[in-house]
């Protein structure tokens, strides 16, 4: 049962435009919420996280949105450079439960010139 | 730091063959952690250790995997007998502190026919 969803899997846009990256969750007990980047035949990398007590949390080019009534958090990612064309995963966990992280299916980004 | 360390980076065996996938955390970090990533089921936790002493198995699919670490700077996780479902990416990642961010190592992919 995955409890933590992004619904699309690809995304495509132009160099210099805003990526929005989108994750949805199941669990109302989940209050740490993370976004890992991966490339091609590397690991995953840690981007951005926020926790459930603030709905916004920034650096750089990336920012976190978390709307806990919803059961929702995005990447805004302005603008996109090539180098940000990856695997990008939305991980949730829960005090609750360990801190065990939950992950979404990843949504592929492609970073057109 | 070279990083989290994984070998071997890919391996292909029969099925009832013995596999032993192999990680180096980085030096410092005290927690440990296996996972899998499959096209059916994401990226899932399989078992992670604290001072190289087990905590959480319960992501372990079958008896058929175990996994140990004897020390601080080794882990290993082992599949006997393989079967081909078996087959997948096999991530392992360390942090410091329960809640330090997890650094991946470039994964093993198994293939097992």
């Amino acid at each position: 049962d995955q409890q933590v969803k992004q619904n699309s899997p690809s995304l495509s846009v132009q160099e210099g435009r805003i990526s929005i990256l989108n994750c949805d969750y199941t669990n109302s007990m989940f209050d740490y919420f993370l976004w890992y980047k991966k490339y091609p035949a590397e690991g995953p990398t840690f981007l951005i996280s926020i926790s459930s007590i603030k709905d916004k949390n920034e650096d750089g080019r990336f920012t976190v949105f978390l709307n806990k009534s919803a059961k929702h958090l995005s990447l805004h990612i302005v603008p996109s450079q090539p180098g940000d064309s990856a695997v990008y995963f939305c991980a949730a966990s829960a005090q609750t439960n360990d801190y065990k992280l939950s992950f979404g299916a990843g949504t592929t980004v492609t970073v057109r010139a | 730091d070279a990083g989290v360390i994984q070998s071997p980076r890919h391996e292909v065996t029969e099925m009832g063959q013995e596999v032993t996938l192999r990680c180096k955390p980085i030096s410092g970090h005290d927690y440990l952690f296996w996972y899998r990533q499959t096209m059916m089921r994401g990226l899932e936790l399989l078992i992670y250790f604290n001072n190289n002493v087990p905590i959480d198995d319960s992501g372990m699919p079958e008896d058929r995997f175990s996994a140990k670490m004897p020390n601080a700077s080794f882990s290993t996780l082992k599949i006997q007998p393989s079967e081909p479902r078996d087959s997948a990416v096999y991530f392992c990642a360390s942090s410091r502190g329960r809640l330090g961010e997890q650094y991946f190592g470039p994964g093993t992919r198994l293939t097992v026919t």
